[in-house]
């Protein structure tokens, strides 16, 4: 099972930042959370990963609290074309032996 | 860069036929895995090779699915007899050595079992 809770679907205005919630509470200190996303007919992609701090690449920030019990994926700018389901995940296992347990994740609608 | 292939892209059977689904990753990548994605749902890893070798086929329905990765390239994935419960989306992925956790995803086969 997947060690992660998200909201089943969130709503962005276009050209705002979309913000997007995830549990993961009964995560380990060595667990990294991942995030993917899949746009429509595609298969998914990788967007970013992080441990404990804050991590920003060309597509988003992944900002993790504290007790890194939850972490929040931003989307600075969003656009018609970020409209996907977001998949939080905590990967099982190890280097090799890992693997990716995807839930139902975020189905972000960005609106006009 | 060339992305993951998959062929075909779209596959209708019957129930209790055979179908043959297959996967060409990134050039270099040594790592390749299966996903089933019934509608509605996230992936289900179904199995995992390292090269040529299978890593993990725990989630992979043994009496009716199989799958190889001959030469530790490109890779089949097999279904025989399908049922209707088996209707999905196939998708294969790659990664490359040391950094599973960014796999490169192709764009799935869509299998309907009637």
């Amino acid at each position: 099972d997947a060690k992660t809770t998200q909201p089943p679907s969130m709503d962005c205005a276009e050209g705002r930042a979309a913000n997007l919630p995830c549990n993961h509470s009964t995560i380990s200190g060595n667990e990294y959370v991942y995030w993917y996303r899949q746009i429509h007919s595609q298969g998914p992609q990788y967007i970013i990963h992080g441990l404990k701090n804050n991590e920003t690449n060309e597509m988003a920030s992944l900002i993790i609290t504290e007790d890194r019990k939850s972490s929040t994926l931003i989307l600075p700018h969003a656009t018609l074309r970020d409209t996907a389901v977001y998949y939080c995940i905590v990967r099982v296992g190890y280097r090799n032996t890992g693997k990716l347990i995807f839930g139902q994740g975020t189905t972000l609608q960005v609106k006009p | 860069e060339a992305g993951v292939a998959q062929s075909p892209r779209y596959k209708i059977i019957e129930k209790r036929q055979s179908v043959a689904f297959w996967c060409n990753p990134i050039s270099g990548h040594a790592t390749l895995y299966w996903y089933q994605q019934i509608l509605g749902q996230g992936p289900k890893l179904l199995i995992q090779f390292q090269n040529n070798g299978v890593v993990d086929d725990s989630q992979l329905p043994k009496d009716r699915f199989s799958a190889e990765r001959l030469k530790g390239v490109d890779s089949t994935l097999k279904i025989q007899p399908a049922k209707l419960e088996d209707s999905a989306v196939y998708l294969c992925a790659s990664s490359s050595q040391g950094l599973d956790y960014e796999q490169y995803f192709g764009p799935g086969t869509r299998l309907t079992v009637t």
